[in-house]
């Protein structure tokens, strides 16, 4: 299984500001997950970022909002943009297990929130 | 529109006995459906998967079931232990992209 580290582990950040999440594998990888999670709430996915191409948003999210950098296999970062209230969450990353498997492993997550 | 439905009231059960969870989901048609644990403040950890033309799968203590007849996916836990207690997400995945589709969560306490 793939070991996920994120920073920051939590943030408290003021409205109209801008804070990026880190997220590091110990191994090299196609794919990676960017998810949120609202409080009592379950993980909605915010898009998937491959090396070497723009990442793929789920509806209701925008590249403007979530920018995301994958500059190489292990590594990726979630730019949560302009921010208000609202977007108060655990913010986690994902990546696929090894070869065919389909499971996903996740980071310990970033607390973040919003004044 | 999708659903995927998991008890939203906390499952408490005694020590020693099987905890049974329950994922529901409607307008879907996974090929894989995946159980994870989620421990508070910590990022999810996956338990079991199973495919849509699997009945069954079992892990140590653990048992899922997938009837993709009924739409629904049991979760057991025998012999259960308190350190059992977390909440567990069941998620679907239709086989393209990778992209799961996760439940709600049930929260799971298991006392002595």
């Amino acid at each position: 299984s793939a070991v996920i580290s994120q920073k920051p582990s939590r943030d408290i950040c003021q409205r109209g500001t801008s804070l990026t999440i880190q997220c590091q594998v110990d191994s090299q990888v196609t794919m990676m997950f960017w998810y949120r999670q609202q409080p009592g709430q379950s993980l909605t996915l915010i898009a998937t970022a491959n090396q070497g191409s723009e990442a793929t948003y789920e509806s209701g999210f925008v590249i403007d909002k979530f920018p995301i950098s994958r500059p190489n296999l292990t590594f990726s970062t979630l730019t949560v943009s302009n921010m208000s209230p609202e977007d108060s969450s655990i913010y986690l990353c994902s990546v696929e297990g090894p070869g065919k498997a389909r499971e996903q492993y996740f980071g310990p997550g970033t607390r973040l929130t919003v004044t | 529109s999708q659903k995927i439905e998991q008890n939203s009231e906390a499952l408490n059960i005694q020590e020693g006995k099987t905890a049974t969870l329950t994922c529901n989901y409607t307008n879907y048609s996974p090929a894989y459906l995946q159980w994870y644990r989620q421990d508070p403040g910590r990022g999810p950890v996956f338990l079991l998967l199973i495919r849509e033309n699997e009945k069954e799968k079992r892990k140590e203590r653990l048992k899922v079931t997938f009837d993709t007849t009924l739409k629904q996916s049991l979760f057991h836990i025998t012999a259960s232990q308190p350190a059992d207690s977390a909440t567990y997400l069941c998620a679907l995945e239709s086989g393209t992209a990778s992209k799961l589709t996760f439940g709600t969560g049930t929260r799971l306490q298991v006392t002595l």
